[in-house]
């Protein structure tokens, strides 16, 4: 079955280390997300690429970075100079920019 | 002010029961989108509108572009309907999505 896999599903990071959170698609979907969800918010766009080997920022890019080095690829990786990176992350994908997404199950990261 | 705006944020109702989440919106839309994000975290997409009505099963989504709403509707509620329902909007030239924060679904047998 084609879907959108997220892993791993519970991380904990140390203050001061970057992180990697993976996203794997096997819909041949060109456009992938990233975004943040926290209590009480809606989920806010960090990064977003439209074709491999290109992405844009979303609304709250700083202390993110990303590659899209493959299609079916969207690594996100937390900087340490992202000051509150404790949420809970959504990777999605999409055929095309303007499409219906389609969501995986989440990663959900800790500050130890 | 978000400019997404879900109503009720949090609804409990008997099985059986017919449900109604409602999202009013402010800026002129190209699309407006219902999830459904379960206990776990995964998302569902449910529906995309852009006018008029749809209807999946139990689910039906309505939207009035004039009056900037639409509305979710379950008939014959049941257990495993239990989950968040987010709306979301998107604007004209506008590759990105403004996401409602959800509303909360509790069926009880």
């Amino acid at each position: 079955d084609g879907g959108i896999t997220q892993s791993p599903k519970y991380l904990f990071r140390k203050e001061g280390q970057n992180v990697t959170l993976s996203c794997e698609q096997n819909l041949n979907h060109d456009a992938m997300y990233w975004y943040r969800q926290d209590p009480g918010q809606g989920l806010r766009l960090i990064y977003y690429s439209q074709i491999v080997n290109d992405f844009q920022k979303g609304d709250i890019a700083e202390g993110y970075s990303v590659s899209r080095e493959k299609k079916e690829s969207f690594p996100l990786t937390v900087t340490s100079a992202q000051k509150n990176p404790t949420a809970f992350y959504l990777c999605a994908s999409s055929r095309a920019l303007y499409q219906p997404q389609h969501f995986g199950d989440g990663t959900r990261l800790s500050i130890l | 002010k978000n400019e997404v705006e879900q109503s009720p944020q949090n609804l409990t109702a008997q099985e059986g029961e017919f449900i109604t989440i409602n999202c009013s919106y402010s800026v002129g839309i190209s699309a407006l989108h219902w999830l459904q994000q379960h206990p776990g975290g995964g998302i569902v997409s449910l529906f995309m509108l852009s006018s008029g009505k749809k209807k999946h099963g139990r689910l039906i989504a309505t939207i009035n572009i004039q009056e900037k709403h639409s509305s979710l509707h379950i008939t014959a509620s049941h257990p495993r309907d239990s989950a968040v329902y987010i709306c979301a909007v998107r604007g004209f030239g506008n590759e990105k999505l403004t996401f409602g924060t959800g509303t909360r679904l509790t069926i009880i047998p």
